[in-house]
Order: structure tokens, then sequence, then C-alpha cells
């Protein structure tokens, strides 16, 4: 079946530009993951949407970075006047429970955010 | 706070020996945990958990990961290892109870030589 998709797979942003990163979870998954992945660093975790509600942003660097989920299925990640040290890989990972802690996530390919 | 730690940076093994990735945890109370395989250019693939019950876990591609309360690891295990099981390997444990949030480690790269 399909999995976790995100796009694009790749972008280049110019320091200051604002970028939008799409994840398209897998269907009837109720819970979905934003993590930031740097280069040779495990993910780590940006935000947490059950369902349309985001119960849980505290991973977020800094209030230029903004996700939403507006229909409780795909959502948008949105960093607003990218700087260097926004580059990275942007990960999206679902689940099919709401809390269970017991499940496992399927992650998408990732986007690669380089800024210059 | 929980943390996980994967000392090795990265585990080099001939084909069709076993190998080993360590992982360690620190969490309040009972520990969910997790491995995760990472593919060049891919998402991470779920393994294997541990929840609860019997301590040596199975899962996909003939990986297996024992859990050790007292010493507070979970290492990947595989008694014959492919050349095609070198890729990038996470471990990631959550607290039973309370945070949903998982803490992922920095990865251990496997080199399997043919």
């Amino acid at each position: 079946g399909a999995g976790v998709s995100q796009s694009p797979r790749y972008k280049v942003a110019k320091r200051g530009q604002d970028v939008a990163l799409r994840c398209d979870p897998i269907s009837g998954h109720v819970s979905l993951f934003w993590y930031q992945q740097a280069l040779g660093q495990g993910p780590e975790f940006l935000t947490y949407f059950q369902n349309e509600a985001q119960l849980d942003k505290s991973g977020l660097p800094s209030d230029r970075f903004f996700a939403e989920r507006p229909e409780g299925s795909v959502s948008t990640l949105k960093i607003q006047r990218t700087q260097q040290e926004d580059s990275a890989v942007y990960l999206c990972a679902s689940s099919l429970a709401g809390r269970q802690l017991s499940h496992e996530q399927y992650f998408g390919p990732g986007t690669r955010l380089t800024v210059t | 706070a929980q943390s996980v730690a994967q000392p090795e940076d990265q585990v080099n093994v001939a084909e069709g020996n076993p190998l080993t990735v360590k992982c360690t945890y620190s969490v309040s109370g009972n520990p969910y945990l997790f491995w995760y395989v990472q593919y060049p250019n891919r998402g991470l693939q779920f393994l294997l958990k541990y929840i609860t019950g019997d301590n040596l876990v199975k899962g996909s591609y003939g990986f297996e990961a024992e859990f050790n309360k007292s010493q507070t690891s979970f290492h990947l295990k595989k008694p014959s290892a492919l050349v095609s099981d070198s890729a990038l390997y996470f471990c990631a444990v959550r607290p039973s109870g309370g945070s949903y949030i998982p803490t992922f480690g920095r990865g251990t790269s496997l080199i399997v030589h043919p």
C-alpha cells in the first residue's frame, strides 16, 4: 500500500526565503510527527498532531517554524525567513493510533533543505 | 529526561558473521523500545519493538533484539549478516506512561563486507 510521502524531496532556498514542506501520511493514520534530522544525528522531535489538533509543538526551534494539518490528513511545515542553521532533512512520520505509545511510526523519505 | 546512547558510530562485520548493534537507554518508568533502519535517501523503516513480555524480540529481515532491564540495554542482533544489511540503524525509546515523544539515538552505520 502507499506509504508516507513528502514533497519536495530536495529544496534549496536562499537565506531569508520562506519554504513549505508537505507530508501525506498513510490514510487513516491519526498521529503525525515532524522531525528534524541533522547530518550524522538521529531525528529530533519538532511537533505532533493528533488528527487536526496540534498537541505538542515544543520541539519547534523558533517562531519562524509553523506546522498545520487542517483536515487531519496532509500536513505542511512552513519555515519563514530561512537561516543557514535550518539546513537539515525534515522527516514526517505517521502512526495508526492516537496516544498509543506502543505503536511504531511510519516515516516518509524526508525533504532535504539546503539554505544558501 | 529520556535519552538513548548508541556507543558505536560504525560497526563492521563480514558477511555470514553474527552482528550486534548496541543501544542503551534512560527513561522514567518502563520503556517502549524500537529499532529502525535507514537506507540512503530513504526514510526510517521500522524493524522491531519491545513493549512487554518476552525479553527477546524478533523482527523483520531476521533481526532480533534483547531487552535487558538491569543493564538498560536493547541491543540489535542478527545471526548471519548480509551485505544488503548495510545501512544506518537507529534505536528509539519512549516511556510507557507520560510523554509520547520518542527519543532517537544518533545512529550506527553498519557495514557488511562481502
